[in-house]
């Protein structure tokens, strides 16, 4: 019973170069969130997802981009990393977000950006 | 805008009784999560109030007050295990959780 699972765990990157992070989760949720936790703040979200083919932005969405080409998929890029993206990234997944079913967890990437 | 609030840390001895308080402000209210996180861990869920009261699962409860934009967790019988910290988050409106910057809870033997 995987739940949500995230990869890489962590990454060093230097400003101005891309990457994607991968979220999966074999629960067959429909909706998925990336957030982003860095010291002192609550989780912001990014951008999230309602279904198979749909993405919507969250409070932090600049600099990202995301796709969900598949329902168990959800996909973090960066285009052009910044120092101020160097955070803790976690994707969470839920299947009804009106109910009391709560957001279920990966256990994050660490990403550094020089 | 939105906001919650909770106390950035707390220190506890074991065996004794926390409560941790949260206090929101959000546009609109359909839920209240508390959430644990150990340190470099995903968080995971607690527990979960929509209606006036407390909810009591084992060492750990959680109260909610609506009219008062107020909720806390209490824990029980502190066990060092316990230490974490734990994140309030109020879904609203939109559906979408708007989140606390957790309380750090410390044990002490």
């Amino acid at each position: 019973n995987a739940g949500v699972t995230q990869t890489p765990k962590f990454r060093v990157l230097k400003t101005g170069q891309s990457m994607t992070l991968l979220c999966a989760q074999d629960m067959n949720h429909e909706y998925m969130y990336w957030y982003r936790q860095d010291p002192g703040m609550g989780l912001r979200l990014i951008h999230y997802s309602v279904g198979e083919g749909t993405t919507a932005k969250g409070e932090v969405p600049d600099g990202y981009n995301v796709s969900r080409l598949k329902k168990q998929n959800f996909l973090l890029g960066l285009e052009s990393a910044a120092p101020s993206q160097t955070s803790v990234y976690f994707c969470a997944s839920t299947s009804l977000p009106d109910s009391n079913q709560p957001q279920h967890f990966g256990d994050g990437t660490r990403l550094s950006i020089l | 805008g939105q906001n919650i609030d909770q106390p950035t840390e707390m220190t506890a001895t074991e065996g004794a009784i926390v409560q941790i308080n949260c206090t929101y402000q959000t546009s609109g209210f359909n839920g209240l999560f508390w959430y644990q996180q150990h340190a470099g861990e995903a968080p995971t869920f607690l527990s979960y109030n929509v209606l006036d009261g407390l909810e009591e699962k084992g060492r750990f409860s959680s109260f909610l007050s609506r009219s008062k934009g107020y909720s806390y967790l209490l824990l029980k019988e502190l066990q060092m295990k316990d230490s974490a910290s734990y994140l309030c988050a109020v879904k609203n409106s939109n559906y979408q959780l708007i989140w606390g910057a957790g309380t750090k809870l410390i044990i002490k033997p």
